[in-house]
C-alpha cells in the first residue's frame, strides 16, 4: 500500500499570502497525484489531478507540481475561500486508492 | 449538470446492515466507473469500494472486503453499497463519487451519515 504524507499538518496564513502545500509518497506514484479541496460540512471537491493539471472550473491559482514521490499544491495568492483542508490522493498502484492525512490552511 | 444523491443512512446497531443507495444523472452512468468514499467523524478520507462501468469488476478496500458489496443498476442509473456486519469503526460519512480517468474523484455527492452504535 502507498503511505501519502502532507505536510504541514496546519497552515496558518493570512488572505494575499502564497501557500505551499506538501505531499510525499511511498513510493513512486509518478505523475498519479489528485488534489482535493474540503470546506467544513461540504464534501471535497477536485482541484488537481495528474500532479498538474487543473480540473474544470478551477482557478489558475491553483498549481500542482511535483513527479515520483514529492509533489506541491501551490495557492499563489490566498482568497477568503481558500481556508479549507487539502488532501492528496494516489491511483498509480491500487486497490487501494489512498489520500494523505490533509493540510488545513487556516487564517492568521 | 452531474448530480448524485446518496440515502440510506442512519443509526445502526453492531452488527447490523444496511443499504447505501446513490442516486446519478447528469452523465451516462453506465460508461463510467463508480466509487464509495468514506470519511469518519473528525478524521480524514478513505477510499471504500469500486465498481467498473457496466459492473463487471469490483474493488474493495480491506478494512471492508467480506463485509461490503458495491453494485449498480443502470436502468436505475443508481449505485449501492450493501453493508452487513458494521462495525462502530464504520461510522462515517459516505460519499459516493463518480471517477474520470480511473482512481480520480471528479464528483462528489453531499453524503450520507452512517453511525454504528448501540
Amino acid at each position: 500500500e502507498i503511505v501519502l504524507t502532507q505536510s504541514p499538518a496546519t497552515l496558518s496564513l493570512s488572505p494575499g499570502e502564497r501557500a505551499t502545500l506538501s505531499c510525499r509518497a511511498s513510493q513512486s506514484v509518478s505523475s498519479y497525484l489528485a488534489w482535493y479541496q474540503q470546506k467544513p460540512g461540504q464534501a471535497p471537491r477536485l482541484l488537481i489531478y495528474d500532479a498538474s493539471s487543473r480540473a474544470t472550473g478551477i482557478p489558475a491559482r491553483f498549481s500542482g507540481s511535483g513527479s515520483g514521490t514529492d509533489f506541491t499544491l501551490t495557492i499563489s495568492s490566498l482568497e477568503p475561500e481558500d481556508f479549507a483542508v487539502y488532501y492528496c490522493q494516489q491511483r498509480s498502484d491500487w486497490p487501494p486508492l489512498t489520500f494523505g492525512g490533509g493540510t488545513k490552511v487556516e487564517i492568521k | 449538470e452531474v448530480q448524485l444523491l446518496e440515502s440510506g443512512g442512519g443509526l445502526v446497531q453492531p452488527g447490523g446492515s444496511l443499504r447505501l443507495s446513490c442516486a446519478a444523472s447528469g452523465f451516462s452512468f453506465s460508461t463510467y466507473v463508480m466509487s464509495w468514499v468514506r470519511q469518519a467523524p473528525g478524521k480524514g478520507l478513505e477510499w471504500v469500494s469500486t465498481i467498473s462501468g457496466r459492473g463487471a469488476t469490483t474493488y474493495y478496500a480491506d478494512s471492508v472486503k467480506g463485509r461490503f458489496t458495491i453494485s449498480s443498476d443502470n436502468s436505475k442509473n443508481t449505485l449501492y453499497l450493501q453493508m452487513i456486519n458494521l462495525r462502530a469503526e464504520d461510522t462515517a460519512v459516505y460519499y459516493c463519487t463518480k471517477d474520470d480517468y480511473g482512481g480520480i474523484f471528479g464528483y462528489w455527492g453531499q453524503g450520507s451519515l452512517v453511525t454504528v452504535s448501540s
